[in-house]
């Protein structure tokens, strides 16, 4: 079975600031990772994924992850957040190559500084 | 429909009593899923429906919980004999495959008084 650990219940980050939110997971096969995030108030939305290739991905508003197959990590990163990244961050996992359910993190709150 | 569209949006219920949430998935989704969104516990998984295959129901927390999913579209999940644990927000998720992650619903609260 597949897991994920969000070490960070909350991340406390001043604005313009860098942040990495940290994501590990277990699995014994293949996984495809994901992060959603859901802002206040707001349904949870498809933030960016890792299915196979290149093991840097990115998301269209500055964030990145990186799959780390040896760590079994997969790290969110932003070089400089802003007020609207306020959010809870959600790290998940499921096996590749076939249509499964996702396993999802405890979440991470993301605090954003003035 | 152009999204996941659940309802009641919100549910306060007496403990005891049964309680049914409806999930309306967009049109084509093969895949439903249902889970549960309690403060500081993140996502818990309850149930999945693949097409005609048998749904994996490994999250459901006890027998009080079960699932359809009628003509493959509309889900309804069915909690008998609420208990105040059971007061959540559950969200409904589809799919047209893991590969291009999900599309969630706005969810329902369910308190449970």
């Amino acid at each position: 079975a597949q897991s994920v650990t969000q070490l960070d219940s909350q991340v406390p980050v001043f604005e313009e600031a860098p942040v990495e939110l940290r994501c590990n997971y277990s699995s014994s096969v293949s996984v495809y990772l994901f992060w959603y995030v859901q802002y206040p108030n707001q349904g949870l939305q498809l933030l960016l994924k890792y299915l196979s290739g290149s093991t840097l991905v990115k998301s269209i508003n500055g964030f990145e992850a990186e799959f780390n197959k040896s760590q079994t990590s997969f790290h969110l990163r932003k070089p400089s957040v802003h007020i609207s990244d306020t959010a809870e961050y959600f790290c998940a996992v499921s096996r590749a190559n076939r249509d499964d359910k996702i396993i999802f993190g405890k979440g991470t709150r993301l605090h954003i500084l003035p | 429909g152009a999204g996941v569209s659940q309802s009641p949006s919100n549910k306060v219920t007496e403990k005891g009593k049964d309680v049914e949430l409806r999930c309306d998935p967009i049109s084509g989704h093969t895949a439903l899923y249902w889970y549960r969104q309690s403060l500081g516990q993140g996502l818990e998984f309850l149930i999945y429906f693949q097409g005609n295959s048998a749904p994996d129901k490994s999250g459901l927390p006890s027998d009080r919980f079960s699932a359809e999913r009628t003509g493959g579209s509309v889900s309804t999940l069915t909690i008998q004999r609420t208990q105040q644990e059971d007061s959540a927000v559950y969200l409904c998720a589809s799919s047209a495959g893991t590969n291009l992650g999900y599309t969630f619903g706005s969810g329902t609260r369910l308190t449970v008084v």
